[in-house]
């Protein structure tokens, strides 16, 4: 069975770093791109940016380049997303998806001082 | 970028009922076009890929169909497990937008 699972819900203060996870299992890790994307409160979904964890080619939303960070280690079949510096308008949910047809469960990113 | 047109954003219907929603895209993506739908609180679940091509484990109930720019997702008869969100979503080239969604309501 395939899953991707995702890490848990993040509080965070403005300006605060933040890496979020999602480790695939039930196929092979490095053969489908993974898509992460941004679901803010009450609206709807955001297609952020993809990468392959073959070779760990990436492309990014233009809305979202610059903004985040997209990564994958291959050895612990896991894509990541990350902030180096988060903002309130950071808050929201985040999903990863493989090629659209499996998706994690969510992780839910709170930015509030 | 390609943009996404998607509409009505909301609607009300029957049980019973046929419901429509549109795409469209700024451009040709060929069939490049998923649906998806969305329960409160719920990961978005792939109904419809390829434009036409019905995910396994859907109801035949559900169904897409267009090319080029003009997309469009039906339900044939409207049941009260299919109170959600749906997303028309393009996948041209390693770039992709969402539609803004529908809201589908109970009337």
């Amino acid at each position: 069975e395939v899953q991707l699972v995702q890490s848990g819900a993040e509080v965070k203060k403005p300006g605060e770093s933040l890496k979020i996870s999602c480790k695939g299992s039930g196929y092979s890790f490095t053969s489908y791109w993974i898509g992460w994307v941004r679901q803010m409160p009450g609206k709807g979904l955001e297609w952020m940016g993809i990468i392959y964890p073959g070779d760990s080619d990436t492309r990014y939303s233009p809305s979202f380049q610059g903004q985040v960070t997209i990564s994958a280690d291959k050895s612990i079949s896991t894509a990541y997303l990350q902030w180096s510096s988060l903002k309130a308008s950071d808050t929201a949910m985040y999903y990863c998806a493989r090629e659209g047809l499996d998706w994690g469960q969510g992780t839910l990113v709170t930015v509030s001082s | 970028d390609i943009q996404m047109t998607q509409s009505p954003s909301s609607l009300s219907a029957s049980v019973g009922d046929r419901v429509t929603i549109t795409c469209q895209a700024s451009q040709d993506i060929s069939n490049y076009l998923n649906w998806y739908q969305q329960k409160p609180g719920k990961a978005p679940k792939l109904l419809i890929y390829d434009a036409s091509n019905l995910e396994t484990g859907v109801p035949s109930r559900f169904s897409g169909s267009g090319s080029g720019t003009d997309f469009t997702f039906t339900i044939s008869s409207l049941q009260p497990e299919d109170i959600a969100t749906y997303y028309c979503q393009q996948y041209d080239n390693l770039s992709y937008t969402f539609g803004q969604g529908t809201k589908l309501e109970i009337k």
